[in-house]
């Protein structure tokens, strides 16, 4: 069946570091991506989506580009802050199913 | 407008006990999700409906989890019965329609805890 990988946490950096958080996933069709965020005490938000290979999701600096050669969605931000201190979660709906497939999510500690 | 809400936020109760748990979906979304996230199992997908067509149950763990949706609108998942592998903080998520890349909504969840 479907799934996602995502590298472990925590992910632990300095303010203005740049950060990758690695997702590759498994489909058995053609699936559309998302990085969803969970900040302290709150609920899932979209971060970003692609739907197509080679599309590239963007968002508070955040991007992330759709690779079906590598089966991959690779979270990337130039210089994280503080704020950015979140779990990341990656995830795919597979094409005719309405459902997201997680990965186990990835937290990030940013630190001033 | 308001978000996906939830209730309660917190729900402690006794092994063999019954919950029931409460989602409002935006207003003018047609479909309807449940997920369960637990520290041993991540992010799992529970059930969804969409407008008037028969759910999704695939992801309900035993036949001790239901949920209905009354009008189109309001879901409630129960669970009868509960044990303490039940422990989990249940998601319910709501889009406007089911297509490809729609994004779905979030509440902010109920923390279920079973003694």
């Amino acid at each position: 069946g479907d799934s996602v990988t995502q590298m472990e946490g925590p992910v632990t950096l300095s303010e203005e570091a740049f950060l990758t958080i690695n997702c590759t996933y498994t489909a058995t069709g053609y699936p559309s991506l998302f990085w969803y965020v969970q900040y302290p005490g709150e609920g899932l938000q979209l971060l970003l989506k692609a739907t197509k290979a080679d599309d590239k999701g963007s968002n508070k600096g955040f991007e992330a580009t759709y690779r079906k050669e590598t089966t991959s969605f690779h979270l990337e931000k130039g210089s994280v802050q503080v704020s950015d201190s979140a779990v990341y979660f990656c995830a795919l709906r597979d094409t005719g199913f309405q459902k997201l497939v997680f990965g186990t999510g990835t937290r990030l500690l940013v630190s001033p | 407008g308001a978000g996906v809400s939830q209730s309660p936020s917190n729900k402690v109760t006794e092994k063999g006990k019954d919950v029931e748990l409460r989602c409002d979906p935006i207003s003018g979304h047609t479909a309807l999700y449940w997920y369960r996230q637990s520290l041993g199992q991540g992010l799992e997908f529970l059930i969804y409906f969409q407008g008037n067509s028969a759910p999704d149950k695939s992801g309900l763990p035993s036949d001790r989890f239901s949920a209905e949706r009354t009008g189109g609108s309001v879901s409630t998942l129960t669970i009868q019965r509960t044990q303490q592998e039940d422990s989990a903080v249940y998601l319910c998520a709501s889009s406007l329609a089911v297509q490809g890349g729609n994004e779905q909504f979030f509440g902010p969840g109920t923390r279920l805890t079973v003694l």
